[in-house]
């Protein structure tokens, strides 16, 4: 089953407008890392806040979490035609010897920039 | 590009075979995790290896099992295949130091098509 569940599942916007995807998440967490998919192929990491921050900055990129509400979100500023795919969260709860580390991802966000 | 490579791209099998899929982790990195994505969802945790040994598990019958090398590659096997195993599978690989696990970083999937 997975843990995330982003919202809007699907977002279409013009270039050079913001997008904003949110990330919810059933439990506790060490960290969230978003990623990005272009057309099924492999997974591009974009960024990772630990549970401890509450902003990060990278780029054009802003993720805030918010861990009593078990949410985060991922804005993309000034957004382009080459930010055109599927945008995913992913949990990672740190128990390693229980569950490896493993990434608990949402079903994503479908992002469209029209140009 | 992360570094991470995995064959083959594509792969066509039909119900009861088997299949061998390939990983390649980066340069540094010793723990590779293997991952199935169908269509339209996120990507499912099957299991990770670290230092040779299988280290979690996530929901997947015993017929989906793997290696890891001392080269830190790593190899999935899927016996008796089924419709449903029809997916993207992704490897990934990070570096684990002690408790804590550095960000995974993915290949670009391997395509399993079961007919």
């Amino acid at each position: 089953s997975q843990q995330g569940e982003e919202d809007p599942q699907a977002l279409s916007i013009q270039e050079g407008e913001n997008a904003t995807m949110n990330c919810s998440y059933k439990t506790s967490i060490n960290n969230l890392q978003w990623y990005r998919q272009n057309s099924g192929r492999g997974l591009v990491h974009l960024i990772l806040i630990r549970s401890n921050e509450r902003e990060k900055h990278s780029g054009r990129l802003r993720v805030t979490l918010d861990t009593s509400k078990k949410s985060s979100s991922l804005l993309i500023t000034a957004s382009r035609a080459a930010d055109t795919a599927s945008y995913f969260c992913a949990t990672d709860a740190g128990h390693y010897k229980e569950y490896g580390n493993k990434l608990v991802f949402g079903a994503g966000t479908i992002l469209r920039v029209k140009s | 590009e992360t570094g991470v490579t995995q064959s083959p791209t594509h792969l066509i099998k039909t119900r009861g075979q088997q299949v061998t899929l390939r990983c390649s982790s980066q340069s540094g990195h010793n723990t590779v995790s293997w991952y199935q994505q169908a269509l339209g969802q996120g990507p499912q945790f099957i299991f990770q290896y670290y230092r040779e040994e299988e280290n979690g598990r996530g929901n997947f019958p015993p017929r989906f099992s793997g290696l890891q090398f001392p080269n830190y590659s790593s190899e999935l096997n899927v016996n008796a295949l089924e419709l449903d195993d029809s997916a993207l599978y992704l490897c990934a690989s990070s570096n684990r130091q002690g408790q804590y696990q550095e960000t995974q970083y993915f290949g670009p999937g391997t395509r399993l098509l079961v007919l």
